[in-house]
């Protein structure tokens, strides 16, 4: 099974960028689609969005004009942008790793990294 | 958007005993194609990501004990657990994949 390392900064600011990466390792992105999920504190979850290894999206149309999502094969990274980011965006933040067919049974997932905003 | 409506918010079942879990959508998830239910279920543990339980409504992942069980068609779905482990206490989450892939908002299970 694949693990998924994720990193970031666990604090931002009002108005600015969340940017996380997430680390693939012992497999391969391709052939695969990933997608990023979020937890606030003590609450449920948020599907964010998926992007497939080629690099087609689809992102969860809450979110959809603050969001980019992008896959560097050659590093086995995918990475994910949440910009004009506010308190309501303090969540844990989970990478998930689909299959090949479906975005959606996910087998693997990063072990979460909380991010908080503020100033 | 599809909304999905997790029924108890909590419940406390003794060890040995069944725990149902009701999920339901606000509208139809069966999936055409293959006449099959857009339906997930999640288990998720304090500290821990989410782990897939079931798929389909009613597939259970590799792996799973078979005292996890799915059922439920169209609006109104069920997870069932039986013969209760102290290692089920967890927050069990449904998904549904047919639009966007929203959840319910959980339900907390405790073993007594």
């Amino acid at each position: 099974q694949v693990q998924l390392q994720m990193s970031g900064p666990g604090l931002v600011k009002p108005s600015e960028t969340l940017s996380l990466m997430c680390t693939v390792s012992g497999g391969s992105i391709s052939g695969y689609y990933w997608s990023w999920v979020r937890q606030p504190p003590g609450k449920g979850l948020e599907w964010l969005g998926y992007i497939y290894f080629s690099g087609t999206t689809l992102y969860n149309p809450s979110f959809e004009s603050r969001v980019t999502m992008s896959v560097d094969t050659s590093k086995n990274q995918l990475s994910l942008n949440l910009n004009s980011v506010s308190a309501a965006d303090t969540a844990v933040y989970y990478c998930a790793k689909g299959q090949s067919d479906t975005y959606w049974r996910f087998d693997s997932w990063g072990q979460g990294t909380l991010v908080t905003v503020s100033s | 958007d599809i909304v999905l409506t997790q029924s108890p918010d909590s419940l406390a079942v003794s060890l040995g005993e069944r725990a149902t879990i009701n999920c339901k959508s606000s509208q139809s998830i069966l999936y055409s194609p293959n006449n099959k239910n857009s339906l997930s279920w999640f288990q998720q543990k304090p500290g821990q990501p989410p782990k897939l339980l079931i798929y389909w409504a009613s597939t259970r992942e590799s792996g799973v004990p078979d005292r996890f069980s799915g059922s439920g068609s169209g609006t109104d779905f069920t997870l069932t657990i039986t013969s209760l482990q102290p290692e089920d206490a967890a927050v069990y989450y449904c998904q549904q994949y047919y639009d966007i892939g929203t959840f319910g908002q959980g339900t907390k299970l405790e073993i007594k």
